[in-house]
């Protein structure tokens, strides 16, 4: 069964540093793009960036450069994505996703369960 | 304010029809084929419904139909039912730096 399976929710303070992670399983790892979603609470869906653990090619929405850093470990089929500086603002759900084929720019048909992040003093 | 537009929400009684309206432009659903769906239930992890602007994944009902003309794309869910009831997500590839969009998503509620 192809599955991404993320790490569990986390609780952090403002300014301290995180890294989720997502593992794929079930199909190459290296073949397909991983993308990450963010869904603040109540809100829509923000798509965030997406990398391709193949090469390690990794793309970010504006919105977002700067603010986050995607990363991903072959070896171990596992994408991360991390802060270095946490802020209440960052208190979301966060997925993510796989394409449907080997494009960065499909549909996502595989999610993972998501993680939650909160941020609080 | 999110790339791509829809209503915040729609309403329809079990049986009926409802269409969900995604507006772009030229740069991202107007300009590529790669339009999608998304459904997500509250507390649930988002499922697609609808790729490439008109295909649905395997298991997906054919109650679940989309179409785009010019930079509007649509979702069509025919003989409502209860389940259906859920938030809806379009997507776009987009030519801009940004890669893909999401619109604001809609409220479906199944009177």
């Amino acid at each position: 069964e192809v599955q991404l399976v993320q790490s569990g929710a986390e609780v952090k303070k403002p300014g301290e540093s995180l890294k989720i992670s997502c593992k794929g399983s079930g199909y190459s790892f290296t073949s397909y793009w991983i993308g990450w979603v963010r869904q603040m609470p109540g809100k829509g869906l923000e798509w965030m960036g997406i990398i391709y653990p193949g090469d390690s090619d990794t793309r970010y929405s504006p919105s977002f450069q700067g603010q986050v850093t995607i990363s991903a470990d072959k070896s171990i089929s596992t994408a991360y994505l991390q802060w270095s500086s946490l802020k209440a603002s960052d208190t979301a759900m966060y997925y993510c996703a796989r394409p449907r084929r080997g494009s960065s720019g499909d549909a996502f048909d595989i999610w993972g369960q998501g993680a939650m992040v909160t941020v609080s003093s | 304010q999110s790339a791509l537009t829809q209503p915040a929400s729609v309403s329809g009684s079990p049986g009926q029809s409802i269409t969900i309206s995604c507006t772009g432009t030229s740069s991202d659903v107007g300009g590529y084929n790669y339009v999608s769906w998304y459904q997500q239930h509250p507390g649930k992890a988002p499922k697609l419904m609808i790729y490439d602007v008109s295909n649905r994944p395997s298991g997906v009902s054919n109650r679940f139909s989309g179409s785009k003309s010019g930079n509007t794309a649509s979702l069509t869910i025919s003989g409502l039912q209860a389940e259906d009831e859920a938030d809806y997500y379009c997507s776009s590839y987009t030519s801009s730096s940004t890669l893909k969009v999401f619109g604001g998503g809609t409220k479906l509620t199944v009177l």
